[in-house]
């Protein structure tokens, strides 16, 4: 099975800061990653997947990249409302563990 | 607009049985593979089932297979997840998800819905 973690699975920040969270695959994924934002008490909602491809409404200040075992989400200017659990999901293979354990995205 | 709904989630006692559905509209229901995902309280997510277009081809994690069933009716534009023999672990948020891209069982997930909570305790 691949199996993804995520790094760190904490991070505080601020408004206006650039952060990156990194996604790594065990096995290569080509580029079948996607990532996902979920607020307290809500759906996950998808923000990019094929590694690199903003979803339709997404904000420009996400973005993507990587290949194979190692990717990242970055987020350009941290804004209030980004603040959520980020998880990455590899959709290349079927896999017992799909999603990466997630990261917690704090205000410093 | 696309809407996920589901509904059935429940308090029930260990090793019993429930039947989650998830009612979607706006968009052609038929032609999508679909999934059931859930998210124990305080933790990650877990993809648990997938369910091809047609309902021919399923697919299930092995925390859930043999006790857990999904299944689709495209004439009401439904989907459902039966579950049996339910344990503690068990208790989650289960989400229905519309996949994309899918190969082999394996999409990304495009709409949630909001979830129904799965509670197991005696």
């Amino acid at each position: 099975d691949i199996q993804m973690t995520q790094s760190p699975s904490t991070l505080s920040a601020s408004v206006g800061d650039r952060v990156t969270i990194t996604c790594r695959a065990s096995q290569s994924i080509s580029n079948w990653l996607a990532w996902y934002q979920q607020k307290s008490g809500k759906a996950p909602k998808l923000l990019i997947y094929k590694a690199s491809t903003l979803e339709s409404g997404v904000p420009s200040r996400f973005s993507g990249s990587g290949f194979e075992t190692d990717f990242t989400l970055t987020i350009s200017s941290l804004q209030p409302d980004d603040f959520a659990t980020y998880y990455c999901q590899q959709y290349g293979s079927y896999s017992r563990y799909t999603f990466g354990q997630g990261t917690k995205l704090e205000i410093k | 607009e696309v809407r996920l709904v589901e509904s059935g989630g429940d308090l029930v006692q260990p090793g019993e049985s429930l039947r989650l559905s998830c009612a979607v509209s706006g968009f052609t229901f038929s032609v999508y593979e679909m999934n059931w995902v859930r998210q124990a309280p305080g933790k990650g997510l877990e993809w648990i089932s997938y369910i091809e277009s047609g309902g021919g081809t399923t697919y299930y994690a092995d925390s859930v297979k043999g006790r857990f069933t999904i299944s689709r009716d495209n004439s009401k534009e439904s989907l459902y997840l039966q579950m049996n023999s339910l344990r503690g672990e068990d208790t989650a948020v289960y989400y229905c998800a519309r996949g994309r891209a899918c190969t082999g069982g394996a999409c990304f997930y495009d709409y949630w819905g909001q979830g129904t909570l799965v509670t197991v305790s005696s």
